[in-house]
């Protein structure tokens, strides 16, 4: 019953080209979606946000597109660098509980030269 | 400010003994989550405080579980007694909670990798 889903466990892409990450989620209830970014040996950190009032929000190199029809919801890295090599989880919540966030299983990057 | 600091960074134990994980939430953030982090489910949360009062333990697995916040800047998870399945990295975060949107402001501290052998 995993609400918040990541299918790729793993993907791997060339310095300068795009990474895109996918998640899925089943509760259409969520209203307020996240990207966490890990590093091994340390806790995530926040890296982009978006509501269920927009389809896309944009940051530096990273933009998070949010499909809501399809439950869907992608994070694209362009260009790719290889210190963006980490652990990337997906999360969401709802609005009558904003404390709690949902997370996914996560997708590891990998960016080779 | 150092962050969120956690205690042990590593645990190796035997089945059947306790487990304590100790927190120390980052000074003046009123939210404090646990969670725990598996190859199979990801990151869960397992309780979670505010102002020392704990919120929503739904996601605590059962009774072998505790969760305390005795003061504004310590917490510990009990897991009494311990079993294999417990492996896993458990964190803590905290966050202010002053934005509109809590859940935007967590700050984790760097994990308790657990074994249970």
């Amino acid at each position: 019953d995993q609400q918040v889903k990541q299918n790729s466990p793993s993907l791997s892409v060339q310095e300068g080209r795009i990474s895109i990450l996918n998640c899925d989620y089943t509760n259409s209830m969520f209203d307020y979606f996240l990207w966490y970014k890990k590093y091994p040996a340390e806790g995530p950190t926040f890296l982009i946000s978006i509501s269920s009032i927009k389809d896309k929000n944009e940051d530096g190199r990273f933009t998070v597109f949010l499909n809501k029809s399809a439950k869907h919801l992608s994070l694209h890295i362009v260009p790719s660098q290889p210190g963006d090599s980490a652990v990337y989880f997906c999360a969401a919540s709802v609005a009558y509980n904003t404390d709690k966030l949902i997370f996914g299983t996560g997708t590891r990057l990998q960016v080779f030269p | 400010d150092a962050g969120v600091i956690q205690s042990p960074r590593h645990e190796v134990t035997e089945m059947g003994q306790e487990v304590t994980l100790r927190c120390k939430p980052i000074s003046g953030h009123d939210y404090l989550f646990w969670y725990r982090q598996t190859m199979m489910r990801g990151l869960e949360l397992l309780i979670y405080f505010n102002n020392n009062v704990p919120i929503d333990d739904s996601g605590m697995p059962e009774d072998r579980f505790s969760a305390k916040m005795p003061n504004a800047s310590f917490s510990t998870l009990k897991i009494q007694p311990s079993e294999p399945r417990d492996s896993a990295v458990y964190f803590c975060a905290s966050s202010p909670g002053t934005s509109g949107r809590v859940t935007d402001t967590q700050y984790f501290g760097p994990g308790t990798r657990l074994t249970v052998l």
